[in-house]
């Protein structure tokens, strides 16, 4: 069993802000990353897949970053605006598995 | 193209009765992930499926549970004599049959399952 950790568990910001968390993996034996966003009441939808140490990924106002010789993502929202509020996943490939983290909690205030 | 459907939303069951779970995937889509979610936690894995083929199930308690994803028909995942304990919400997931690893997967709703 592989252990994602995702930081913080719950963030609470002002529209406008931007803000960033953090997704923790074991660095060996890395095949892929996942983000994904998942609004309540509805299904998680994919944002990103990484491959590659340095990889750099952008769709609109939110990015990711990934690093596998250290075993971090960080996921980074600009401007934040009420309707990103929702919980983020990160979920690692591993031998057929997904390993998904608890999620990041993004509350975002009008 | 609907997207993975799953039914029912909502099962309720008494302990010592059986749940089936239902997932059809996204059209042309010929592999399915079944996850759990235990209240206050994440998603965990429990069975990852081709059709006809169980490709790793290593994620599912060894008794009671029972996945299958038929040539026809939907995934169905059997829970036997329930517990308690089986009380959380299952979401499957398909993708593409490239079964790469960067594939992303398409969720359905889940169904949420209580036992009494």
């Amino acid at each position: 069993i592989l252990n994602v950790e995702q930081s913080p568990q719950s963030l609470h910001v002002q529209e406008g802000d931007s803000t960033n968390f953090t997704c923790s993996f074991p660095s060996s034996n890395f095949y892929a990353l996942h983000w994904y966003r998942w609004e309540t009441a509805k299904s998680p939808e994919a944002l990103f897949v990484m491959t590659l140490n340095g990889d750099e990924k952008k769709k609109g106002r939110i990015s990711a970053t990934l690093n596998t010789k250290e075993g971090y993502s960080y996921l980074y929202i600009k401007g934040s605006q009420p309707e990103d509020s929702a919980t983020y996943l990160c979920t690692l490939y591993n031998f057929n598995k997904f390993y998904f983290g608890s999620g990041t909690k993004l509350n975002v205030k009008p | 193209n609907a997207g993975v459907m799953q039914n029912p939303r909502h099962l309720v069951r008494r302990r010592g009765q059986e749940a089936r779970l239902r997932c059809s995937p996204m059209k042309g889509h010929s592999h399915v992930y079944w996850y759990r979610q235990l209240p206050e936690e994440g998603l965990k894995f429990m069975v990852y499926l081709q059709k006809e083929n169980i490709i790793d199930e290593s994620g599912m308690p060894k008794e009671r549970f029972s996945a299958e994803f038929p040539k026809e028909g939907p995934s169905i995942l059997r829970i036997q004599q329930v517990v308690r304990g089986d009380s959380a919400a299952y979401f499957c997931a398909s993708s593409l049959p490239t079964g790469a690893y960067t594939d992303t997967q398409y969720f359905g709703p889940g169904t949420r399952l209580t036992v009494l």
